[in-house]
């Protein structure tokens, strides 16, 4: 079935610093990506959708220059936490679209801000 | 963004018993997914519906897509202790590129 790798699985960096997190369709293509912050205990909560070869759109109330998507092919979309402070540590999770409609999630990347 | 209502909010259920639970909407939907997530993972997509009315099996699960396409209803039969974690239900509609999430069933299951 199909697989989506994220990577890292978790880290770990001081405030002020920028972390990049990979999101990569193995064994599809996938113009649209997905990404999702969760809070413990809580649902999924979508920040942007990826679209490849365009800009990324942004939920409302997600900060577009902290949070920078970059869907660069069909297999890739990176989300780069800029200047991280601690209470930006979460679940960040990312998704692809396998179509019709089929949605398949990473692992997801825990991050924490010190 | 627009949330599903998912129930039970969590359950303690005894190894071996049936589960049932849902996810409603105030809005139509075109496709439900459901969706395990165990602590620390993604979630894994466990059953899809693209047709109101549907019935569909994976194993021990059975889902329904409701007639009025604004409910489904997952079911977990002769349940064991790895299907501990949270249920999500998810919620599609045409042209949308996006799901909607219901706010998730925490299972307990007790050996």
């Amino acid at each position: 079935g199909a697989v989506v790798s994220q990577h890292p699985s978790w880290v770990i960096c001081k405030s002020g610093t920028s972390v990049k997190i990979e999101c990569r369709s193995l064994d599809f293509q996938a113009t649209t990506m997905f990404w999702y912050r969760q809070f413990p205990k809580q649902s999924l909560m979508l920040m942007a959708t990826s679209n490849e070869g365009s800009k990324a759109t942004y939920e409302q109330g997600v900060e577009k220059d902290k949070f920078l998507i970059n869907h660069a092919s069909l297999t890739l979309s990176t989300l780069t936490v800029t200047s991280a402070h601690p209470e930006d540590s979460s679940f960040y999770i990312c998704s692809a679209r396998d179509p019709p409609l089929d949605l398949h999630f990473g692992n997801g990347t825990r991050l924490t801000v010190t | 963004g627009q949330q599903l209502n998912q129930s039970p909010q969590s359950m303690f259920i005894q190894e071996g018993e049936d589960v049932s639970m849902n996810c409603t909407s105030s809005s139509i939907f075109n496709t439900w997914l459901w969706y395990k997530q165990d602590p620390g993972e993604g979630p894994v997509l466990l059953i899809a519906l693209y047709k109101a009315g549907e019935l569909t099996s994976n194993g021990r699960l059975t889902a329904q897509f409701g007639i009025t396409r604004k409910d489904s209803f997952l079911n977990i039969s002769a349940s064991i202790p790895s299907d501990v974690g949270i249920y999500f239900c998810a919620g599609g509609k045409t042209g949308a590129n996006n799901l909607f999430f219901g706010t998730g069933t925490r299972l307990t299951v007790i050996p």
